[in-house]
């Protein structure tokens, strides 16, 4: 109940195309879902978070779609640049903080140019 | 504002020693973790401290691991007698409050 579910583990996207990468949680009592970004050699960095009361949040071009009632989140990256490079991590906690983060396993995005 | 900081970023030890990790929170942060991930994996909560408190050890394995964030320098993940498996990356995040984390560059611990 604790697991949260990424796909795909991998994926590889023109420059310019659309980055969509999905996660799926089990635990109702999970309140806030961050993604975050992490370059080879670095720590992740948070990306952009959504809470449950809203089903979608931009930030540039990057997106959170939310769907509660599927249990389902997932991350686009629009007008995907070669910078954008890197893996991709969902993460879920509950009690509106982020002291225990759940983390998917994780999406390696390549951006061919 | 330097980050989170850990040190070493890279450690070798051989089975049955003992590695020590250090991690200064950002400042003004009083909200330590500590994280590990496996290669190929996602991290894994490990520890939740504040300044001389153990919050959330759930994630700690029950042997040979420990974790400290005394009220002077910075916190310390200690794990004694190290064996392959403990090789991974540990990454340290901070936060002033229970809320957004900042991660380290981590600390990547080799085990021969």
């Amino acid at each position: 109940q604790q697991q949260v579910k990424q796909s795909p583990q991998s994926l590889i996207v023109q420059k310019g195309g659309i980055s969509i990468i999905n996660c799926a949680y089990e635990n109702t009592a999970f309140d806030y879902f961050p993604w975050y970004q992490q370059f080879p050699g670095k720590g992740p960095a948070l990306l952009i978070a959504i809470r449950p009361d809203v089903s979608e949040k931009k930030e540039g071009r990057f997106t959170i779609s939310f769907n509660k009632s599927a249990k389902q989140f997932s991350l686009h990256i629009m007008d995907s640049q070669p910078g954008d490079s890197a893996t991709y991590f969902c993460a879920a906690s509950k009690d509106q903080g982020a002291q225990k983060l759940v983390f998917g396993q994780g999406t390696r995005l390549t951006i061919n140019p | 504002n330097a980050g989170v900081m850990q040190n070493p970023r890279h450690l070798v030890r051989r089975r049955g020693q003992e590695a020590r990790l250090r991690c200064s929170p950002m400042k003004g942060h009083s909200h330590v973790y500590w994280y590990r991930q496996l290669p190929e994996e996602g991290l894994k909560f490990m520890v939740y401290l504040q300044k001389e408190n153990i919050i959330d050890e759930s994630g700690m394995p029950k042997e040979r691991f420990s974790a400290e964030f005394p009220k002077e320098g910075p916190s310390i993940l200690r794990i004694q007698q190290v064996v392959r498996g403990d090789s991974a990356a540990y990454f340290c995040a901070s936060s002033p409050r229970a809320n957004v984390l900042t991660f380290g560059a981590g600390s990547r611990l080799t085990v021969l």
